[in-house]
């Protein structure tokens, strides 16, 4: 059983630039969970889906977006790019709010 | 908002004890504890509910105060693969009626031989 996975494991980018993140949840979770990590820093939550709509927000700018597919997937965009968004970006999923299982994360450099 | 840890750091050898501690200004519904080893993603441990009830780690064990709103991590004879950086999340009820997680900053665990 694969856990949860992401891609790409690592990028670039340039300020103003606009990335796009992914997620597959472990099988049988339904909920995908964002966060972003600073080097240093506990997971900032970002948002959660579930059903396909997001159910739950952090304090992030509405520059952070995303989306859940019917199979559970999940994408986060980010738009406008700011040195500051330079983070390991962490996806977890769950089935119940009790246990979620992180992806190995994405690392976004923005130059 | 974000828990407290305390201490930042701990440096131990093999076989001793080790506490962290969590705490928070806000009533906590739940707390929630996750090991992260240097590279890679956090691993859940344990959980905490209030009421007493616990789900989690054989080997470790963990005590929720919900009147003091702390939590304490406790590491009994620790062995070289406790070393990360521990977190610990409480879960404010968010306004869509879903809980919304918050980590501390975590506490740097070393184990030596």
């Amino acid at each position: 059983d694969a856990g949860v996975t992401q891609s790409p494991t690592h990028l670039i980018k340039t300020r103003g630039q606009q990335v796009t993140l992914r997620c597959s949840p472990k099988s049988g979770h339904d909920t995908v969970s964002w966060y972003q990590q600073a080097l240093g820093q506990g997971p900032q939550f970002i948002f959660q889906y579930y059903e396909e709509e997001e159910r739950q927000r952090g304090n992030f700018p509405d520059r952070f977006s995303g989306h859940q597919f019917p199979n559970y997937s999940s994408e986060l965009n980010v738009n406008a790019l700011l040195l500051g968004d330079s983070a390991l970006y962490l996806c977890a999923s769950s089935q119940s709010r009790y246990e979620q299982y992180f992806g190995p994360g994405t690392r976004l450099t923005v130059t | 908002q974000q828990p407290v840890q305390s201490p930042q750091a701990v440096i131990l050898r093999e076989g001793e004890d080790a506490v962290i501690n969590c705490s928070s200004s806000k009533a906590l519904y739940s707390v929630h504890w996750y090991r992260q080893k240097h590279g890679e993603a956090p691993v859940f441990l344990m959980i905490l509910l209030k009421g007493g009830e616990q789900k989690g780690h054989d080997k470790i064990s963990a005590s929720f105060n919900e009147k003091k709103q702390q939590s304490s991590l406790y590491l009994t004879a620790s062995q070289l693969s406790y070393s990360g950086t521990y977190f610990c999340g409480t879960e404010r009820l968010g306004t869509g009626g879903s809980y919304i997680p918050t980590f501390g900053r975590g506490t740097s665990l070393i184990v030596h031989p």
